[in-house]
């Protein structure tokens, strides 16, 4: 069976520091790996995406995540963290193919200190 | 931006009683989803839907769980008897290229059961 586990549940950073958040994964096929942000009363906007190719992905808003394999991990990351990155972020894996289900990580919880 | 849109983003009902939550997908996707996320926990996967059928269901979407597409454009998600454990936030998504499972979402309903 395929999961997610992001290992924290709340993060603070302060505003123009550097950020990594962390989700491992486990799933019997070649995962297709995606980030999403929620910010509060909103949906889930995608971040990034990962499929195959280049392990280091870049997506919106100046983030960026690394797939690796061997350590089964999808971190994503960002150099310099704005106010307005404070939201959840979530980790999730899937089939490639549309009409499968995405399998979503708890979520962690970021806040940016001023 | 084409964007899933929901309705009503918030719906209070009694126990036992029918709720329809409404979905108008990206317009030429062909992929819907409901997924569902109670306070708290994380979001998961409850039905996906292509050429007017299921292609993929959860456990937790069982007989007291329905979803149509009546028209060309709404996607619905119907629960027969709420129940208490039924609250939660329930998001719709929809994908439209077949070979990628880039899945977009909608704000939400909160459905709230008393």
């Amino acid at each position: 069976a395929q999961s997610v586990t992001q290992p924290d549940i709340h993060i603070t950073v302060s505003e123009g520091a550097s950020l990594e958040l962390r989700c491992n994964y486990s799933y019997g096929a070649t995962p297709y790996l995606f980030w999403y942000v929620q910010s509060p009363g909103q949906g889930l906007q995608l971040l990034l995406k990962y499929f195959s190719g280049d392990t280091l992905v870049q997506g919106i808003k100046g983030f960026e995540a690394e797939f690796k394999r061997s350590q089964s991990s999808f971190n994503l990351r960002k150099p310099s963290v704005h106010w307005s990155d404070a939201a959840e972020y979530f980790c999730a894996v899937g089939a490639r193919n549309a009409g499968n289900m995405l399998t979503f990580g708890g979520g962690t919880r970021l806040m940016v200190k001023p | 931006e084409p964007e899933v849109t929901q309705t009503p983003s918030h719906q209070v009902t009694q126990m036992g009683q029918e709720v329809i939550l409404r979905c108008v997908p990206i317009s030429n996707h062909l992929y819907f989803y409901w997924y569902r996320q109670i306070l708290g926990q994380k979001v998961e996967f409850l039905v996906s839907f292509y050429n007017n059928e299921i292609s993929e269901k959860s456990e937790i979407f069982d007989d007291q769980f329905s979803v149509e597409r009546p028209d060309g454009s709404n996607f619905t998600l119907k629960i027969r008897s709420t129940k208490l454990e039924d609250s939660a936030m329930y998001f719709c998504a929809s994908s439209g290229d077949g070979a990628v499972n880039e899945q977009f979402f909608g704000p939400g309903t909160r459905l709230t059961v008393l």
